[in-house]
């Protein structure tokens, strides 16, 4: 089965500085990941994806992630931390059924990021 | 309009009540989805809409009963609850099948926070 796994359940970062949130995949095929977040009392946002091409990808808000094949990792960074980044940060997966069935999103646990200023 | 819009905000129902939430997108999307989200965790798919005809059931009780009257709304009928499905219930929209990816680009609403008592 698909899963991601994000080791971390918060990170700290000081304002200004570069922010990493981490996740490793265990899929079986060729992964499409995600990257969503979560502002509080709202619904997803969705940041970022790869799906295939460049390993680095850029997405919403400034955040960009590196996918990396051998070390099975998806982590999601940003140069420069904004207080209002602080927010909980989902990686995900797709699960496939495959033929004519809808895929669907594996999310990993979360992790709360903090932004101090 | 990459709206996603969910009704109401707030609910809070006796264990013997009927209720439903509603959910409607206009941005032309073809799938749409329930899920549940616990506090501090990931959501939970709960059901898939595609083309209007219910595509993935997750083994959800029966008394959530999912509808959807034309492609872009979504209702989820709720009777006979219990405390424990207290939760917020989010909404979500997505292409069907375009690109690679495409499905899993998900568009999510606030939400509807659910208090059973």
């Amino acid at each position: 089965a698909q899963s991601v796994a994000q080791p971390e359940d918060q990170v700290n970062v000081a304002e200004g500085n570069p922010l990493t949130v981490k996740c490793t995949y265990s899929v079986s095929g060729n992964p499409y990941l995600f990257w969503y977040v979560q502002y509080p009392n709202r619904g997803l946002q969705f940041l970022l994806k790869y799906i295939t091409g460049d390993n680095l990808v850029k997405g919403s808000y400034g955040f960009e992630a590196e996918f990396n094949k051998s070390q099975t990792s998806f982590h999601l960074k940003k140069p420069s931390a904004l207080v209002s980044d602080s927010a909980l940060y989902f990686c995900a997966v797709r699960d496939s059924y495959g033929g004519d069935r809808d895929d669907k999103i594996i999310f990993g646990k979360g992790t709360r990021l903090h932004i101090l200023p | 309009d990459t709206e996603v819009t969910q009704t109401p905000k707030h609910l809070v129902m006796g264990m013997t009540n009927k209720k439903s939430l509603k959910c409607e997108q206009h941005m032309g999307h073809r799938a749409m989805y329930w899920y549940k989200q616990k506090a501090k965790k990931p959501p939970e798919l709960m059901f898939v809409y595609s083309y209007e005809k219910l595509s993935i059931n997750e083994s959800v009780p029966s008394r959530f009963s999912p509808e959807c009257p034309n492609s872009s709304l979504l209702n989820l009928h709720l009777h006979a609850l219990q405390p424990e499905d207290s939760a917020l219930y989010l909404c979500a929209s997505s292409q069907d099948r375009g690109l690679p990816g495409d499905q899993e680009t998900q568009y999510f609403g606030p939400g509807t926070r659910l208090l059973v008592l």
